[in-house]
C-alpha cells in the first residue's frame, strides 16, 4: 500500500517568492494535516483539510493557506518567504476527520530559503 | 507555552535491554495520544496509541502507559534493538480533531 507522497522533497527559495507544495494522501484517507518542523520550534500544526474544507488551523499567519481537492490530494502555499520559513514541512494523513484515527506522515519537503 | 513535554533529550540503552522513554502534558482536555520514530531525511512513522480511556495498549514490543492523573505517558521497548535508534515523539489530541501537539523528542541510542 502506497504511503503518503510529497513532492518536491527539496525546494530553494528567496525572501520574496512564493512555494506551493503538494501532498498526495494514503488511498481512502480523506484528512490531510501539514506541520512544519524547526529546530527551534519542533514540529506544530499548521491546518487540516476534510472533505475540500479547513477544519482546524494552527498558529501561523495568513502568508501559509492551503486547499485540499475532490480526490484528497492536497497542497499548501506560502506566499512572500522570510528566512525562517525555512523548514521541512511534513503531510499526514489520516482515515477520517475524529480525532481517534492515528496520521501517517509523509517523508516531507525540505523548503531553504536564501 | 508547551503543553507536550518530554524532558529527556537522549536516552542510550544497551541491546536486548528495556528503554523507557517519557511524556508529560499539561492539557487535561487532550484524549488521545501517540508515539512516532523518526529516522533522518525521513518523516514520523505511527509506533502506537492510546485513547484516554485506556492505561496501557501494547503491540509487539511496544507498550504505551497513560497515567491520566499524573498527566504522563511512556513507551516501552522490549526488548531493545539496534534499528531502534531513532527519534522518537510523544503526541497528544483532542477528539474530534486531527490537530496533534508534538513533544521535542528524544534521541533514542540502542548500543550493542
Amino acid at each position: 500500500k502506497a504511503g503518503v507522497t510529497q513532492t518536491p522533497r527539496y525546494l530553494i527559495k528567496t525572501r520574496g517568492q512564493q512555494v506551493t507544495l503538494s501532498c498526495s494522501p494514503i488511498s481512502g484517507h480523506r484528512s490531510v494535516s501539514w506541520y512544519q518542523q524547526t529546530p527551534g520550534q519542533g514540529l506544530q500544526f499548521l491546518f487540516e483539510y476534510f472533505s475540500e474544507t479547513q477544519r482546524n488551523k494552527g498558529n501561523f499567519p495568513g502568508r501559509f493557506s492551503g486547499r485540499q481537492f475532490s480526490n484528497s490530494r492536497s497542497e499548501m502555499n506560502v506566499s512572500t518567504l522570510e528566512l525562517g520559513d525555512s523548514a521541512l514541512y511534513l503531510c499526514a494523513s489520516s482515515l477520517d476527520s475524529w480525532g481517534d484515527q492515528p496520521q501517517h506522515f509523509g517523508d516531507g519537503t525540505r523548503l531553504s530559503i536564501l | 507555552d508547551q503543553q507536550v513535554k518530554q524532558n529527556s533529550p537522549s536516552l542510550s540503552v544497551q541491546e536486548g535491554r528495556i528503554s523507557i522513554l517519557n511524556c508529560d502534558y499539561t492539557n487535561s482536555m487532550f484524549d488521545y495520544f501517540l508515539w512516532y520514530k523518526k529516522y533522518p531525511a525521513e518523516g514520523p512513522t505511527f509506533l502506537i496509541s492510546i485513547s484516554s480511556i485506556k492505561d496501557k495498549n501494547e503491540d509487539g514490543r511496544f507498550t504505551v502507559f497513560l497515567n491520566k492523573s499524573a498527566k504522563h505517558l511512556s513507551l516501552h521497548i522490549v526488548p531493545s534493538q539496534p534499528g531502534d535508534s531513532a527519534v522518537y515523539f510523544c503526541a497528544a489530541s483532542f477528539q474530534g480533531a486531527q490537530k496533534l501537539v508534538f513533544g521535542q523528542g528524544t534521541r533514542l541510542t540502542i548500543n550493542p
